[in-house]
């Protein structure tokens, strides 16, 4: 069974610091996603990797950035953390060949205050 | 451009009732759909496919191109239905997997 881990369920930051969200799959999978899941508005893609060190924007890359060194792990990385950011984060993984559905974490709910 | 909407926030029936969420989407290629589920307290997950064709907890999704829409139904809500469910397209080019999801829909099944 596919395990995407995230490091934290919950996490307090405040303004203006910088955030580390850690993610974690353990199936060789080749594409990482990380999402923002936000009352009404669904599940918003901020960044993908489709491979070790390769990375593309999502719809809301705004303020974050991301990190992929190791097949295995993609961070995310607030940058200089604002009150918007407030939100559920969400890691997900999928493997290549075809359309492949998604694999996801439990999330991260990030307060930042 | 790629969209997918689900017009609904929140779908309450009655335990025995039938369901349908719906799903609609804009997409100018050959699209591949996904429902997701998202249970109390437990992680998104994959509920079905279109391009499986099958029937998972008894719900089930057509995909209808001259509609574009992709509604998930089933004839007899029960209980632990209740979650929040999500539509998702895929209509990247390549293999990177990207999915482009719904606002979601909550379902509510009273018993």
């Amino acid at each position: 069974d596919v395990k995407v881990t995230q490091s934290s369920r919950y996490l307090v930051k405040r303004t203006g610091e910088k955030v580390f969200l850690e993610c974690v799959q353990d199936m060789d999978h080749e594409n990482m996603f990380w999402y923002r899941q936000d009352p009404g508005l669904g599940l918003r893609l901020i960044y993908f990797s489709y491979d070790v060190k390769m990375k593309e924007k999502g719809d809301i890359p705004e303020g974050y950035s991301v990190s992929r060194e190791k097949k295995e792990r993609f961070s995310l990385i607030l940058e200089s953390a604002s009150t918007n950011q407030t939100s559920m984060y969400l890691c997900a993984s999928s493997t290549v060949g075809g359309v492949q559905p998604q694999h996801f974490g439990d999330g991260t709910r990030l307060s930042i205050l | 451009a790629q969209r997918v909407t689900q017009p609904e926030k929140l779908l309450s029936v009655f335990k025995g009732a039938p369901v349908e969420l719906k799903c609609n989407y804009s997409y100018s290629g050959s699209p591949e759909l996904f429902w997701y589920v998202q249970y109390s307290r437990q992680r998104l997950q994959l509920l079905l496919r279109h391009i499986s064709r099958e029937s998972i907890k008894g719900f089930t999704a057509d995909l209808n191109k001259g509609e574009t829409s992709f509604h998930l139904k089933k004839p007899f809500a029960q209980e632990e239905d209740s979650a929040m469910y999500y539509c998702a397209l895929s209509g990247g080019s390549g293999n990177t997997g990207k999915l482009i999801f719904g606002q979601g829909t909550t379902l509510q099944v009273k018993p």
